[in-house]
């Protein structure tokens, strides 16, 4: 089955700098990368995602990246503020049935004011 | 309008009872999941239907049993409840085809004492 990995599990950053925060997935067949944003006692909620015939994504602050021969994807935030402070996931949706999600193990980002 | 929603929002019980969550949703979404979120975030899926079948039934134990009445709604029924049992309990629905994004429901903290 798939496996992703999330790194750093904590990343303390000033407010203005960026985040960058990095996945790698084992299942060579994924297809789908999104990654959600679950502040404290809230449900996660999608951010952005990418496709695997897609190498970049951007949305304002966040931008997604994506290489597929190394089987590695990131998220980066430019300009972070206070509101970035959250738990951030990457996941992979691999060939299983179903639409299955694997999750990374998240990160805690703290935005320092 | 919630696209989502889960009851009850907390529940505390002791171990050994047997207590059901619920969860709907109004999106007209044909695949509902059950995650569970343990205390160090981790997000791990439990169970998927797709058309009230199930579709995903990851290693859970015999204890949770998933029932589908519609496609609108997916409850989880926990039987002889065990202190490891205490986590998040995240609804979640999708559509199954071209658009991948899962939708979470507020979750559900389910204490065991």
């Amino acid at each position: 089955g798939e496996n992703v990995e999330q790194h750093p599990s904590t990343l303390s950053v000033q407010e203005g700098d960026s985040a960058v925060i990095k996945c790698t997935y084992s299942d060579s067949a994924s297809n789908y990368f999104p990654w959600y944003k679950q502040e404290l006692g809230k449900r996660p909620q999608l951010i952005i995602d990418i496709r695997s015939n897609v190498g970049e994504k951007k949305d304002q602050r966040i931008a997604v990246t994506l290489n597929k021969t190394a089987k590695h994807f990131s998220l980066h935030i430019t300009e972070t503020q206070p509101e970035d402070s959250a738990v951030y996931f990457c996941a992979a949706r691999g060939q299983a049935a179903g639409n299955k999600l694997t999750f990374g193990g998240g990160t805690r980002v703290l935005v320092k004011p | 309008d919630t696209a989502v929603s889960q009851t009850p929002k907390y529940l505390v019980t002791q171990m050994g009872n047997d207590k059901s969550i619920k969860c709907e949703q109004n999106l007209g979404h044909d695949t509902m999941y059950w995650y569970k979120q343990d205390s160090k975030k981790f997000l791990k899926i439990m169970f998927s239907y797709n058309n009230k079948e199930l579709i995903i039934n990851e290693t859970v134990p015999n204890r949770f049993s998933p029932k589908s009445p519609d496609k609108a709604h997916l409850n989880l029924h926990i039987n002889s409840l065990e202190l490891g049992d205490s986590a998040v309990y995240f609804c979640a629905s999708s559509q199954e085809g071209l658009v991948y994004e899962q939708y979470f429901g507020p979750g559900t903290r389910l204490t065991v004492t």
